[in-house]
């Protein structure tokens, strides 16, 4: 499967600033996903990035609180804007094994994850 | 939709049996099942695809009702590796994204 490397592992940011997540695919990859984990809870998609197009935003996230890059297959960049502690969560890549769709037995593989807290 | 899981928590002995359910209200391509441990990335187990079918490696199983829209993961002779939280993803369309459930707490004891 595919392995990727995601940072930071955690920070800790003030209020108002913004924090600009790495992810790092060793294979190239047609969809990157990001999504949000609020501690105890399930994935909340955030959004679906391609490569060199717009991302696609899921209901209640906005590219200005959210832009993301996706400059080439391998990497993409999520950026939590003007943060506030609401935004303090664990933020996971997601791409989908390249070995898929055919046979489509494989899942998807997840970032390390960051532990973002806001103060 | 967000699919439903039962139960949302489960505390076993070690060697006992579990199986965890996943409910969603829309037609489904595909089920996949994933296991979270604290502190740690969610990890695939299996993904199980319409036409209805049933998966298992070692003693883990799953199954997929296409028509009733649900799937079941079954834990057998269960070992304390196995605490984690389990969360089912559907995907209503091929290459389409996941929406995972809720999740199941999973604590096995020895």
């Amino acid at each position: 499967s595919a392995v990727i490397s995601q940072k930071p592992s955690r920070d800790i940011c003030q209020r108002g600033t913004s924090l600009t997540i790495q992810c790092q695919v060793d294979s190239q990859v047609t969809m990157m996903f990001w999504y949000r984990q609020q501690p105890g809870q399930s994935l909340t998609l955030i959004a679906t990035a391609n490569q060199g197009s717009e991302a696609t935003y899921e209901s209640g996230f906005v590219i200005d609180k959210f832009p993301i890059s996706r400059p080439n297959l391998t990497f993409s960049t999520l950026t939590v804007s003007n943060m506030s502690p609401e935004d303090s969560s664990i933020y996971l890549c997601s791409v989908e094994d390249p070995r898929s769709p055919v046979p489509r037995n494989y899942g998807y593989t997840f970032g390390s994850g960051t532990r973002l807290t806001v103060v | 939709q967000q699919p439903v899981q039962s139960p949302q928590a489960v505390i076993l002995r070690e060697g006992e049996d579990a199986v965890i359910n996943c409910s969603s209200s829309k037609a489904l391509y595909s089920v996949h099942w994933y296991r979270q441990k604290h502190g740690e990335a969610p990890v695939f187990l299996m993904i199980l695809l319409k036409g209805g079918e049933q998966k298992g490696h070692d003693k883990i199983s799953a199954s997929f009702n296409e028509k009733k829209q649900q799937s079941s993961l079954y834990l057998t002779a269960s070992q304390l590796s196995y605490s984690g939280t389990y969360f089912c993803g559907t995907e209503q369309l091929a290459g389409n994204m996941l929406t995972f459930g809720g999740g199941t707490r999973l604590m096995v004891k020895p």
